[in-house]
């Protein structure tokens, strides 16, 4: 079945560095993405949408310079948090969904630790 | 604007009950997932249910769907422990992947 690959699954970063976080689609192809963001013991909330060869559309309330995110290809997305605060340690998750196909495919999560 | 609304929030229950999670919708969804998430880890996809009255059983889980009423259930029948977990619900504003998530179930099955 499709396969939605997330790297990494663990960051620990000091403050004011930047983390990039990528998604695959291992064997379909994903014109668009979704990210997604948890904070513990916390519901999901989505971030922005990832399109590719197109700019992302992001939610209201998130701030699109400071969470950049690239769909440069079919099978790639990628989460960029720039200059990384602690209030941004969090639980990112990405997904894609499949034309034809009633489920929708998450990544396994990256747990982001902002010293 | 969609909103998602799951209780209870928090469920502890012993080993062999039976109980039920609701999921409650704002506006129209095409349709409603359920998910669920050991600590730690990602989503697990449990059932997509595609229309109203649409009944999906996996185990000792089982899911329905009102459209009319704007709600769905998870129905979790003798408990167990492996059972012990979060689980959310998710409607979409429309068939674009985009996920609104209830706030979570938490449940805790006890021996």
């Amino acid at each position: 079945g499709a396969v939605v690959s997330q790297h990494p699954s663990r960051v620990i970063c000091k403050s004011g560095t930047s983390v990039k976080i990528e998604c695959r689609s291992l064997d379909f192809q994903a014109t668009t993405m979704f990210w997604y963001r948890q904070f513990p013991k916390k519901s999901l909330m989505l971030m922005a949408t990832s399109n590719e060869g197109s700019k992302a559309t992001y939610e209201q309330g998130v701030e699109k310079d400071k969470f950049l995110i690239n769909h440069a290809s079919l099978t790639l997305s990628t989460l960029t948090v720039t200059s990384a605060h602690p209030e941004d340690s969090s639980f990112y998750i990405c997904s894609a969904p499949v034309t034809g196909v009633e489920k929708l495919f998450f990544g396994s999560g990256t747990q982001l630790s902002v010293l | 604007e969609l909103k998602v609304e799951q209780n209870p929030l928090f469920l502890s229950m012993q080993e062999g009950k039976n109980y039920t999670i609701y999921c409650n919708y704002s506006t129209t969804s095409d349709r409603l997932y359920w998910y669920r998430q050991d600590p730690g880890k990602s989503l697990e996809s449990l059932f997509v249910l595609l229309s109203n009255g649409a009944v999906k059983q996996e185990g000792r889980l089982m899911a329905s769907l009102d459209t009319k009423a704007r709600l769905s259930t998870l129905h979790i029948t003798a408990a167990v422990h492996d059972l012990s977990a979060t689980y959310f619900c998710a409607a979409t504003p429309s068939n674009t992947g985009k996920l609104i998530f209830g706030q979570g179930t938490t449940l805790q099955v006890k021996p």
